[in-house]
């Protein structure tokens, strides 16, 4: 099936260290986002990718970084940096074409104390 | 800042009826897309409208765009207790295309 995979689900982490929540999609989409959720609001846009080898901050980068060395593949790094990093984070994916859907995944709840 | 803001920010209603949410925006848009999420998971895409559309249907679902006004609306009719979500609204921008901008979005209970 084709889809789009965040791991781990549920991920605890200190306060000073950097962690980095994984995502994979198999659905050939060429641009990837990172979304960041807290409670009771909307998705606010970290970081995306429309390309291999190339991405753009969103709203909220400060803190985070990103690569994207596989198409397949678009993993985020909370640094120590980001202030207040106890989130729901969620990737998604899509073509490039105008209009063309985001796919998302079940996202990885990052609780850090 | 959020390009979307949707209202109310929650509804409560029983099954069978209808439930509308709204959601208002603040720069031209490509088009607006509808998601939803249940708790705890991932978005769902629902459907899209584009600029030069005024009215959309999907099954129970009715979009409706009024792009002289910046603003959209979800209908789902005959509402049912598995409709129970958050719904978001979502704009490409047309500086911006290749980016979705995210509304708070409207937690939605139908009680059965």
């Amino acid at each position: 099936d084709g889809g789009i995979t965040q791991s781990p689900k549920y991920l605890f982490r200190k306060e000073g260290q950097n962690v980095t929540l994984s995502c994979e999609q198999n659905l050939n989409h060429d641009a990837m986002y990172w979304y960041r959720q807290d409670p009771g609001q909307g998705l606010r846009l970290i970081y995306y990718s429309q390309i291999v080898n190339d991405f753009q901050k969103g709203d909220i980068a400060e803190g985070y970084s990103v690569s994207r060395e596989k198409k397949e593949s678009f993993p985020l790094t909370v640094t120590s940096a980001q202030k207040n990093p106890t989130a729901f984070y969620l990737c998604a994916s899509r073509n490039t074409g105008l209009g063309s859907p985001l796919h998302f995944g079940n996202g990885t709840r990052l609780t850090v104390t | 800042s959020q390009q979307g803001e949707e209202d109310p920010q929650a509804l409560s209603i029983q099954e069978g009826e209808n439930a509308t949410m709204n959601c208002s925006y603040k720069t031209s848009i490509n088009n607006l897309q509808w998601y939803r999420q249940n708790s705890g998971r991932g978005l769902v895409h629902l459907i899209l409208i584009r600029s030069n559309e005024r009215e959309k249907h999907s099954g129970r679902l009715r979009v409706t765009l009024d792009t002289s006004k910046k603003s959209s609306s979800l209908l789902i009719t005959a509402s049912r207790a598995a409709d129970t979500a958050s719904y978001f609204c979502a704009t490409d921008a047309v500086t911006n295309a290749g980016k979705s901008t995210f509304g708070d979005g409207t937690t939605l209970t139908v009680k059965p």
